[in-house]
């Protein structure tokens, strides 16, 4: 079975921290994507990555970052967070390029910042 | 750009019924793949049924079916005999497969909280 671990299930921040939200997956997939989940909203894509050191902007990518150094971690960066950010945040990881291709979830972050 | 919209903010049934949830897209594309997902209470989501558009017949799993209808653009996900483990958020999502730019994103409907009575 695919495992898709993120790092913190609930995260409490203050306005203006940088935050680190991490993503591990086991299975050797090339694809992994952050998203932000939101009530009336669903799920909005902030970042993706097909591939080590390389990303690519999503719907929503203002206020965020992320980094890919190796394969199966993934990570988000909120560089100076704000109250409007507070959110629940979805990773998710596929193997290859292909439409048909299913995504595997982690658990999700829900984060605060007061 | 695609959209896909869950009209059904919140579905309830009684276990052993069945229950479709709604989900309407909009595409000029010809080529794409349709999802529902299920996100049980605190839990990771996961995949319920896939649809290839270009297949005219409707997927099925086990008690999960879908009523796929191109011209329309509807793609609603029926769930016959309910068990109080099919209460969940479900989203239903879509991706095209046209390849180049649009490849990667999935474009997620706003959700249907499906609540299943004892």
């Amino acid at each position: 079975d695919v495992k898709v671990t993120q790092s913190s299930r609930y995260l409490v921040k203050r306005t203006g921290e940088k935050v680190f939200l991490e993503c591990v997956q086991d299975m050797d997939h090339e694809n992994m994507f952050w998203y932000r989940q939101d009530p009336g909203l669903g799920l909005r894509l902030i970042y993706f990555s097909y591939d080590v050191k390389m990303k690519e902007k999503g719907d929503i990518p203002e206020g965020y970052s992320v980094s890919r150094e190796k394969k199966e971690r993934f990570s988000l960066i909120l560089e100076s967070a704000s109250t409007n950010q507070t959110s629940m945040y979805l990773c998710a990881t596929e193997s290859g390029r292909v439409a048909k291709n299913i995504q595997y979830f982690g658990a999700g972050t829900r984060l605060s910042v007061l | 750009a695609q959209t896909v919209t869950q009209s059904q903010p919140e579905m309830s049934v009684q276990e052993a019924e069945t229950v479709t949830l709604s989900c309407t897209y909009d595409t000029s594309e010809s080529d794409y793949y349709l999802f529902w997902y299920k996100q049980p209470p605190s839990r990771q989501m996961i995949l319920v049924i896939r649809q290839e558009a270009y297949k005219q017949q409707n997927a099925t799993e086990n008690r999960f079916s879908v009523n796929f209808q191109k011209a329309a653009k509807s793609f609603s996900l029926k769930i016959s005999d309910s068990q109080l483990g099919d209460a969940a958020m479900y989203f239903c999502a879509y991706r095209s497969d046209a390849g180049g730019t649009s490849y990667g994103k999935l474009t997620f409907g706003q959700g249907t909280i499906l609540t299943v009575h004892p």
